[in-house]
């Protein structure tokens, strides 16, 4: 099977732009989370989509939101982007049955300037 | 919520000898807990998981041990190679079907050859 692909790879943006990332999952997997990897705070939980309905969300503000549509596939969107929003966007598919494996994506490199 | 410790957050070993990783849990409903090893610029792999109804688990060089009652796990990796360096994050779940994990701080490893 395919592993879980991510677009872009790299993004440059500036304060108060908006940006829009996507992942889509292994074939099959119909839970998709996002996490947000900064070398200050680590990887920190962003949400997860489970047939595309947010089943879980951490503690972000509402500017970082997303969806799942019905392939599975997955956005995530940051509106009016900060200086500290910058970060690696990681995104891990799953069956979805809360103690199977999740397999993380390579990754959006998003650099706000 | 969950929160997980990791320790150390850097270890030094030399090639050949084992490399032991710990990490504490808050959340006695967590059950699962997985062990994932990022190289540079690469995305997080899983290389090992243990579920609570097992108190080992162990995969030719990698085991893993779960104290239930203390809420601790370790990593341990016997005959370390130099591929081994690379930083390592434990992690757990969120119970009653949750995909969210939290992750430890994760723990620098190099490998002296």
């Amino acid at each position: 099977k395919a592993g879980v692909t991510q677009t872009p790879r790299y993004l440059i943006k500036t304060r108060g732009q908006q940006v829009t990332l996507s992942c889509s999952p292994i074939s099959g997997h119909r839970s998709v989370s996002w996490y947000q990897q900064t070398p200050g705070q680590g990887l920190q939980f962003l949400f997860e989509y489970f047939s595309e309905t947010q089943r879980n969300k951490g503690n972000f503000p509402g500017r970082f939101s997303g969806r799942q549509f019905s392939n599975s596939r997955s956005e995530m969107n940051v509106s009016t982007l900060e200086l500290g929003d910058s970060a690696l966007y990681l995104c891990a598919s799953s069956a979805g049955q809360g103690t199977d494996t999740q397999y993380f994506g390579p990754g959006t490199r998003l650099t706000v300037l | 919520g969950e929160n997980v410790e990791q320790h150390p957050s850097t270890l030094s070993v030399q090639e050949g000898d084992s490399a032991v990783i710990k990490c504490t849990y808050s959340d006695s409903a967590s059950n699962y807990f997985p062990w994932y090893k990022q190289e540079l610029g690469k995305r997080p792999q899983l290389i090992i998981d243990i579920r609570s109804n097992v108190g080992e688990k162990k995969d030719q060089r990698i085991a893993v041990t779960l104290n239930k009652t203390a809420k601790h796990f370790s990593l341990h990796i016997t005959e370390t190679q130099p591929e081994d360096s690379a930083v390592y994050f434990c992690a757990a779940n969120a119970p009653f079907g949750n995909e969210k994990l939290t992750f430890g701080t994760g723990t620098r490893l190099t490998i002296i050859p």
